[in-house]
């Protein structure tokens, strides 16, 4: 079957930098998805992933390698408003997104 | 404020209610997705629609019923819900095409089945 296994909670502090990671099996392979969503509010895009490799964009880098199946998102400089949910998403080779279900993320002072 | 609107935001309904969600969008997408968001699951894919046309039902219970009537419009008709259906139902956009899974998603309906 295809899954998606993410951590349910991480805890960080204020300043700091979290990893956050996804492992993915799928019925074949054609991208990796984050999507931040705070509470009470709509998931949004971060980024997308279909090459081995590491991609940054800002304080948010995200990471794959198609090998292993494993992803992860890269917090840096952590600020109070990166308390959210982070959703990784697989797409399979229908093009179909499969989803992990979210790690929340709590940033302390 | 995402370009996706979806009303109400919350909405409390007996078992034998009908009731409609609402989403609306006018970032020129012409794809549209229902999505039930369940505490701690992931998120579950119920319908599809592409250039108005249902393209996706991944055997969803019939007492949920998909409208589309045109590319900025979608709705979700709801009736003899049951309470294991109380859940966040979020609505997202996208283009076809290589970009369909950047989805503009809205902030959801918060439904509430007693």
């Amino acid at each position: 079957g295809q899954n998606i296994d993410q951590p349910t909670e991480m805890t960080a502090t204020e300043g700091a930098i979290v990893q956050i990671n996804c492992t993915y099996q799928t019925s074949g392979f054609n991208g990796l998805f984050w999507y931040q969503q705070h509470a009470g509010e709509a998931p949004t895009f971060l980024s997308y992933n279909v090459l081995d490799g590491l991609e940054e964009k800002g304080r948010f880098s995200s990471f794959l390698s198609r090998s292993k199946g494993y992803s992860y998102l890269l917090l840096k400089e952590l600020q109070m408003k990166d308390s959210a949910s982070y959703l990784c998403a697989a797409m399979d080779s229908n093009y179909q997104l499969i989803w992990g279900a979210g790690t929340k993320l709590i940033i302390k002072p | 404020e995402t370009g996706v609107t979806q009303t109400p935001r919350h909405l409390v309904m007996g078992m034998t209610n009908k009731k409609s969600l609402k989403c609306e969008q006018h970032l020129g997408h012409n794809a549209m997705y229902w999505y039930k968001q369940s505490a701690k699951k992931p998120l579950e894919l119920m319908f599809v629609y592409s250039l108005e046309e249902r393209v996706e039902n991944n055997s969803v219970p019939s007492r949920f019923s998909p409208e589309c009537p045109n590319s900025s419009h979608l709705f979700l008709h709801l009736h003899t819900l049951q309470p294991e259906d109380s859940a966040l139902y979020l609505c997202a956009s996208s283009l076809r095409g290589p970009e369909a899974n950047v989805l503009t998603f809205g902030a959801g309906s918060r439904l509430t089945v007693l």
